[in-house]
């Protein structure tokens, strides 16, 4: 089946530094990738969506600033969390789908622990 | 308003036992319903989707729901619970069409008694 990676799984920083966490598309082209977080106990929110080769769309109240997000290639999208603080630690999980045939569904990474210090 | 409500927090059953999760949610389109898992600090795994057609959808490990939607409601069942069941079950509602975002709800914790 369908498989999507994301790496790392966990990263600790220093606050005020950026970490960047990449998920790519396995065995699939990913047109369009998602972007979510996840507090502790709590659903998954999505924070923003990316579409190869453009612009990613934010849902309201992310800061795209401090969440850049970069879809360059079918297989590949990027979150960079820049200057991060410690209310920034949380679950980060990354999903995937292809080309559209028939509503395809989304196929989810494992996620990314970010503890901010 | 778009959402999905899972009454249940937190469920405890029995291994062997019946096990119903319960979904209910809110949109204004025809909606395209999914139910996750997610082990601790893991990613989330499909269980099953309901798109058209046969309004009861079998998944993987034994789980089946059915949409209903009269009661705008997608409730996920299995006959026979197993230990290694206990997880977070996220109910999830998207939409037609090439946008794929989904709305999640809360998350149901399954806990299961020897």
């Amino acid at each position: 089946g369908a498989v999507v990676s994301q790496h790392p799984s966990w990263v600790i920083c220093k606050s005020g530094t950026s970490v960047k966490i990449e998920c790519r598309s396995l065995d699939f082209q990913a047109t369009t990738m998602f972007w979510y977080r996840q507090f502790p106990k709590q659903s998954l929110m999505l924070m923003a969506t990316s579409n190869e080769g453009s612009k990613a769309t934010y849902e309201q109240g992310v800061e795209k600033d401090k969440f850049l997000i970069n879809h360059a290639s079918l297989t590949l999208s990027t979150l960079t969390v820049t200057s991060a603080h410690p209310e920034d630690s949380s679950f980060y999980i990354c999903s995937a789908r292809g080309q559209v045939v028939g509503n395809s569904p989304l196929h989810f990474g494992n996620g990314t622990r970010l503890t901010v210090t | 308003a778009q959402s999905v409500t899972q009454p249940d927090i937190h469920i405890t059953v029995s291994e062997g036992a019946s096990l119903e999760l319960r979904c209910n949610y809110s949109y204004g389109a025809t909606p395209y319903l999914f139910w996750y898992v997610q082990s601790p600090g893991q990613g989330l795994q499909l269980l099953l989707k309901y798109f058209s057609g046969d309004t009861l959808v079998q998944g993987i490990k034994g789980f089946e729901a059915e949409f209903k939607r009269s009661q705008s409601s997608f409730n996920l069942r299995k006959p026979s619970v197993h230990w290694s069941d206990a997880a977070e079950y996220f109910c999830a509602v998207g939409g037609a069409g090439n946008t794929g975002k989904l709305i999640f709800g809360q998350g149901t914790t399954l806990q299961v008694k020897p």
